[in-house]
């Protein structure tokens, strides 16, 4: 079974631009998960979809948004970009059997975001 | 708060030494405790779980049991390698696929 794909790998952007990064979950997983790391802050959650809703969102600024679709995959969107945006950000999957439900999260290789 | 304690890095230890990397955890509820490795330029991968108290998690001779008196799951192994240089996160999940991680704990294995 294919795990967790993100792409693009590396991207450069400046101050002020947007991007948007795609995350396509393991077969069969519905549940979403977002993570930025940096040296800084560590891994911090940014989100988790499931079902193409968000259920869970992390403590970053409205510039940071995302979204799933009917087939699970996901796709996150960080606007007017700054320079501490630049970091590793981690998509993960999982079952999404329901929350509360104790389930593993599986990551991808990640989105290495630089901006300048 | 809910938090993730680990101790701090770098671990340098020559091959075939044993291995010990401390974490302790506060959280609400009934955690799900994780092990997650990072190697260089790469991902997480998940190592080991548990997923309530006394269970214990292993996996490629790593071994880490969940002590809910001691809010613990210290990772451990017998003899490490050099290839088992990386990144260490120990992380919990109480069940929203919210997981709260360590700050990770560098691990440098020489020859």
């Amino acid at each position: 079974k294919a795990g967790v794909t993100q792409t693009p790998r590396y991207l450069i952007k400046t101050r002020g631009q947007q991007v948007t990064l795609s995350c396509s979950p393991i077969s069969g997983h519905r549940s979403v998960s977002w993570y930025q790391q940096t040296p800084g802050q560590g891994l911090q959650f940014l989100f988790e979809y499931f079902s193409e809703t968000q259920r869970n969102k992390g403590n970053f600024p409205g510039r940071f948004s995302g979204r799933q679709f009917s087939n699970s995959r996901s796709e996150m969107n960080v606007s007017t970009l700054e320079l501490g945006d630049s970091a590793l950000y981690l998509c993960a999957s999982s079952l999404g059997a329901g929350t509360g439900a104790k389930e593993t999260q599986y990551f991808g290789p990640g989105t290495r975001l630089l901006v300048l | 708060g809910d938090s993730v304690t680990q101790m701090e890095g770098p671990v340098t230890l020559s091959e075939e030494a044993f291995l010990t990397i401390n974490c302790t955890y506060t959280a609400t509820g009934y955690p799900s405790l994780f092990w997650y490795v990072q190697y260089p330029g790469e991902g997480l991968q998940l190592l080991l779980k548990a997923t309530k108290a006394d269970d214990k998690g292993s996996n490629k001779g790593f071994e880490a049991t969940y002590r809910k008196e001691t809010t613990s799951f210290h990772l451990e192994k017998g003899s490490v390698q050099v290839s088992d240089s990386a990144v260490y996160f120990c992380a919990w999940d109480t069940g929203f696929q919210k997981l709260v991680f360590g700050t990770g704990t560098r691990l440098l294995v020489s020859p």
